[in-house]
């Protein structure tokens, strides 16, 4: 069974801070996914790492296959990127989440 | 194209009753999963669906949980004889591939509510 571990679990940051989170686990996966669940529930996907980086807009996810660990930074954090934040093992095995708050 | 579409969107239902939860994946979509989220704690995998085709079970509760997909028609979850514990959000997804690569499209979810 794979444990992943996120933290820090909340988060509360001024406007145009750099914000990471990160995601630890325990069994050697395929992909992992980060996703962005709003304040009314719903989730999107951000994105889907096998190795190495991705960058979309003010994110950027990184991906360290032999360390079992990936991070989430946001840049320029802005109050919309309030929400909580959740790393996915192959799509099945989640963590608990980072509730980040940005405040103006 | 419309995302994926779940219904009902709130459902309350008193102990010993049935819950069904309706999943329409995306268009071209044939790959549904089924999660829970419980109050403060995080999703919980339940079910992987292909159409007619049950993938993955592991995470649902062997009593009382059954999942369907069609080869027409929407993807249900149902849950019977409620309980107080059964309350929670239940989330569907769908992806095209069924790939763990593949990107899963969330739909609003289903807010149970046990009395």
């Amino acid at each position: 069974k794979n444990e992943v571990e996120q933290s820090p679990q909340n988060l509360t940051a001024q406007e145009g801070e750099f914000i990471t989170i990160n995601c630890s686990y325990s069994v050697g996966i395929s992909a992992l996914h980060w996703l962005q669940q709003h304040p009314g529930g719903g989730i999107v996907s951000l994105f889907m790492l096998s190795s190495g980086k991705k960058k979309h807009g003010r994110l950027i996810a990184t991906i360290n296959i032999q360390e079992k660990h990936s991070s989430l930074h946001i840049t320029a954090s802005h109050p919309r990127d309030s929400a909580v934040y959740i790393c996915a093992c192959d799509g099945l095995t989640f963590g608990k989440g980072t509730h980040l708050i940005i405040q103006p | 194209n419309a995302g994926v579409m779940q219904n009902p969107r709130h459902l309350v239902r008193r102990r010993g009753q049935e819950a069904r939860l309706r999943c329409s994946p995306m268009k071209g979509h044939s790959h549904v999963y089924w999660y829970r989220q419980l109050p403060e704690e995080g999703l919980k995998f339940m079910v992987y669906l292909q159409k007619e085709n049950i993938i993955d079970e592991s995470g649902m509760p062997k009593e009382r949980f059954s999942a369907e997909f069609p080869k027409e028609g929407p993807s249900i979850l149902r849950i019977q004889q409620v309980v107080r514990g059964d309350s929670a959000a239940y989330f569907c997804a769908s992806s095209r591939h069924g790939t763990v690569t593949d990107t899963q499209y969330f739909g609003p979810g289903t807010r149970l509510t046990v009395l």
